[in-house]
């Protein structure tokens, strides 16, 4: 089934400890892209990756970092997490060209405390 | 500055009205692509529809229809005898910067009651 999967879905931690969401997808797709979800403010876009190796900022970058050392995988970092973090936030991914509809992941809601 | 409004935070109609979610953008770029997606009480996003900048082509699937129109850069959507299950909140976004960055609108909550 082509499916993006994020892990976890519900995680609280504390502020500044590190954490890592992974994202993954299994439909070849080049780009891959991550967006936070706030009352109010719809979906911003934190990063994105339009193929191996190859990541830019999104509008909301500032506290979290991003790799794509393969193509299926697409991990959002929070250095030291900070309770403006707290939010849902969604992968997605689609193939690169043709203005492809993206495919977008469960959501994993983080709470900073 | 790239930009998409809309206007309308929250519409409330009773089942098999026909509702209109307004979507407006604004981008410098030629080629773009707008989407709707659906954002059911369960949370996950949903794909409804795609366009391109260059297609003005309104589209109907069903009770959903949509009406681009680039003169007034809006890309409206209408949904025609609402039905309970259509509740939900829905996203207008645009894609642009050469597909890499897609922008939402901040949501309309659509609420169908029976």
């Amino acid at each position: 089934e082509a499916q993006v999967t994020q892990n976890p879905r519900y995680l609280i931690t504390v502020t500044g400890k590190k954490l890592t969401v992974t994202c993954s997808q299994n439909m070849n797709h080049e780009y891959m892209s991550w967006y936070r979800q706030d009352p109010g403010l719809g979906l911003r876009q934190i990063y994105y990756s339009m193929n191996v190796e190859v990541t830019d900022k999104g509008d909301v970058p500032e506290g979290y970092k991003v790799s794509r050392k393969e193509k299926r995988n697409f991990p959002l970092i929070l250095e030291s997490p900070s309770p403006n973090q707290t939010s849902l936030y969604f992968c997605a991914s689609s193939h690169r060209t043709g203005g492809h509809e993206q495919y977008f992941g469960p959501g994993t809601r983080l709470t900073v405390t | 500055a790239q930009k998409v409004t809309q206007a309308q935070t929250e519409i409330s109609v009773v089942e098999k009205e026909d509702v209109t979610l307004d979507c407006v953008y604004e981008t410098r770029d030629t080629t773009y692509y707008l989407f709707w997606y659906k954002q059911p009480p369960s949370g996950e996003l949903v794909f409804l529809i795609r366009r391109n900048s260059f297609d003005e082509q309104n589209e109907i699937s069903g009770r959903y229809s949509w009406n681009f129109q680039k003169s007034t850069s809006s890309f409206n959507f209408t949904i025609t005898a609402s039905q309970v299950v259509d509740s939900a909140v829905y996203f207008c976004a645009l894609l642009y910067n050469q597909g890499g960055k897609l922008i939402f609108g901040q949501g309309t909550e659509l609420s169908v009651k029976p």
